[in-house]
């Protein structure tokens, strides 16, 4: 059981360039999410999906894509990638039944834009 | 988008000291409470979530406790040690049990 995988750990793009990152687990979770974590301000919320082929908008969405084609697969596509996305990201998941469950995450991708 | 600050923004305390710290959020349509320890280089690990006023829960040497009619929740770590050393984070659901709204938290680190 490996809970939620996060690929690439690092990874440095240049501005205007694309990429995906990767999230993944195995928990059987329906609820998954994508966060990003900068200085000085707490997790804020980019995406995310109560289920496979349903996906929606949270705080900070501009710029990124997902997709949810699978229960345990949940990719975040950077477009264009631009400084202002430097920042590390993390994905997370849960069950989406019952209230007394905590976020399982991922041990996050540190991304730079330059 | 929901309003949920937590203080102090950090802590230095001698190991053996007891410690606690606030989280204060909304107190309208309530539906939970969670608390997250993260240490640095790993990611966010649940600690509680909360659910009803009057809530106490504890792991270990850590508690909190949850005031849902005047919005705040107090987290509280007993006899503190290295290992506690950490930012402590609450968060409030935005959308029914999903879409956590994170606070800053606070940042506990204990003196040997």
């Amino acid at each position: 059981n490996a809970g939620v995988t996060q690929t690439p750990k690092f990874q440095v793009l240049k501005t205007g360039q694309s990429m995906t990152l990767q999230c993944a687990q195995d928990m059987n979770h329906e609820y998954m999410s994508w966060y990003r974590q900068d200085p000085g301000m707490g997790l804020r919320l980019i995406h995310y999906s109560v289920g496979a082929g349903i996906t929606d908008q949270g705080e900070v969405p501009n710029g990124y894509n997902v997709s949810r084609s699978t229960t345990e697969d949940f990719p975040l596509r950077l477009l264009s990638a631009a400084p202002s996305q430097t920042s590390v990201y993390f994905c997370a998941s849960r069950v989406t039944t019952g209230e007394n469950y905590g976020y399982t995450f991922g041990s996050g991708t540190r991304l730079t834009v330059v | 988008i929901l309003n949920v600050e937590q203080s102090p923004q950090s802590l230095h305390v001698q190991e053996g000291d007891s410690t606690n710290f606030t989280c204060s959020f909304p107190s309208s349509n309530f539906y939970a409470l969670h608390w997250y320890r993260w240490e640095t280089a790993k990611s966010p690990e649940a600690l509680f979530v909360m659910t009803l006023n009057g809530d106490e829960k504890k792991k270990g040497r850590i508690s909190a406790t949850l005031n849902t009619k005047e919005g705040y929740s107090y987290l509280y770590i007993k006899g503190s040690q290295p290992e506690d050393s950490a930012t402590y984070l609450c968060a409030f659901p935005q959308t029914g049990a999903n879409n956590l709204f994170f606070g800053t938290g606070t940042r506990l680190t204990v003196i040997p």
